[in-house]
C-alpha cells in the first residue's frame, strides 16, 4: 500500500534561508510524486510533480524537489525563503499502474513559517 | 486560467441532516475526485468518478455518501445523514486525463460543520 511520511509538522526558517521540507514515500510500483501548497483559506495548488522523467524536478515559485529511489524520498527545497512562502505544504503519491485511478495519497502536511 | 469552484464555502448543519456539496470542475476535464481534510489531519481520498460512474472509492466513502454529475458542469457530493465526525474541509478536484501523470486541480474547499 502507498503511504507518505512528512517529517516535521512545522518548519520555521528566516527570510533568505534555505527551505527543506522532507517527504518519504512507500509504493509497490514506480510512483508519481507531487508537492502541493495550501495558502490560508485556499485550495491545494500544485507546486511540482515527478512522473519518471528527470529526477530533479523544478516547480513554481523557485521550488524544486529531487526523487531519490534508493532513499524513497522526494524532499522539497528552495534556496532562499520569501515571506510569501509561508503556507502548508503537502507531499502526495499516486500509483496509476497499481490499478488505481490515480487518487492521491497525502502526507500530513508541513506548515512553513518564514521569519523576517 | 480555468479553475475548480466549490459552493458553499462554509456549510453548517445539524447532525442527521442531509447536505449536498457542489463543485464545478474545469470544463474539459474527465476525471473528478472528492477528498476531505479533518482539522489537523491529512487530506484523505474519498472517491473518484469517470464516465458517469464511480471508478474508485475509499473505505471512508460508505453508504452515507453518494456522488452525482447531474448535468454537464456540476459534480456533487451528498451526505445523507451527517454525523459529528463528518465535520471537515471537503475538496473537489478534477483532471483531464488519468491522474498520476496528469495534474489534479483542486477547488478551494467547502468547510462542513456538523453540530
Amino acid at each position: 500500500a502507498q503511504s507518505v511520511t512528512q517529517l516535521g509538522s512545522h518548519v520555521s526558517v528566516s527570510e533568505g534561508a534555505l527551505v527543506l521540507l522532507r517527504c518519504n514515500y512507500s509504493s509497490s510500483v514506480p510512483p508519481y510524486l507531487f508537492w502541493y501548497v495550501q495558502y490560508p483559506n485556499q485550495g491545494l495548488q500544485l507546486l511540482l510533480k515527478y512522473t519518471s522523467a528527470a529526477t530533479l524536478v523544478k516547480g513554481i515559485n523557485g521550488f524544486e524537489a529531487e526523487f531519490k529511489k534508493s532513499e524513497t524520498s522526494f524532499h522539497l527545497t528552495k534556496p532562499s525563503a520569501h515571506m510569501s512562502d509561508a503556507a502548508e505544504y503537502f507531499c502526495a503519491v499516486s500509483e496509476v499502474d497499481g490499478g488505481s485511478q490515480g487518487n492521491l495519497i497525502f502526507g500530513k502536511g508541513t506548515k512553513l513559517s518564514v521569519k523576517p | 486560467e480555468p479553475e475548480v469552484t466549490q459552493t458553499p464555502s462554509h456549510q453548517v448543519t445539524q447532525m442527521g441532516q442531509e447536505v449536498i456539496l457542489r463543485c464545478v470542475p474545469i470544463s474539459n476535464h474527465l476525471y473528478f475526485y472528492w477528498y476531505r481534510q479533518i482539522l489537523g489531519q491529512k487530506v484523505e481520498f474519498l472517491v473518484s468518478f469517470y464516465n458517469n460512474e464511480i471508478s474508485e472509492k475509499s473505505e471512508i466513502f460508505d453508504d452515507q455518501f453518494s456522488v452525482e454529475r447531474p448535468d454537464g458542469s456540476n459534480f456533487t457530493l451528498k451526505i445523507r445523514s451527517t454525523k459529528l465526525e463528518d465535520s471537515a474541509m471537503y475538496f473537489c478536484a478534477s483532471s483531464r486525463g488519468l491522474a498520476g501523470a496528469d495534474t489534479q486541480y483542486f477547488g478551494p474547499g467547502t468547510r462542513l460543520t456538523v453540530l
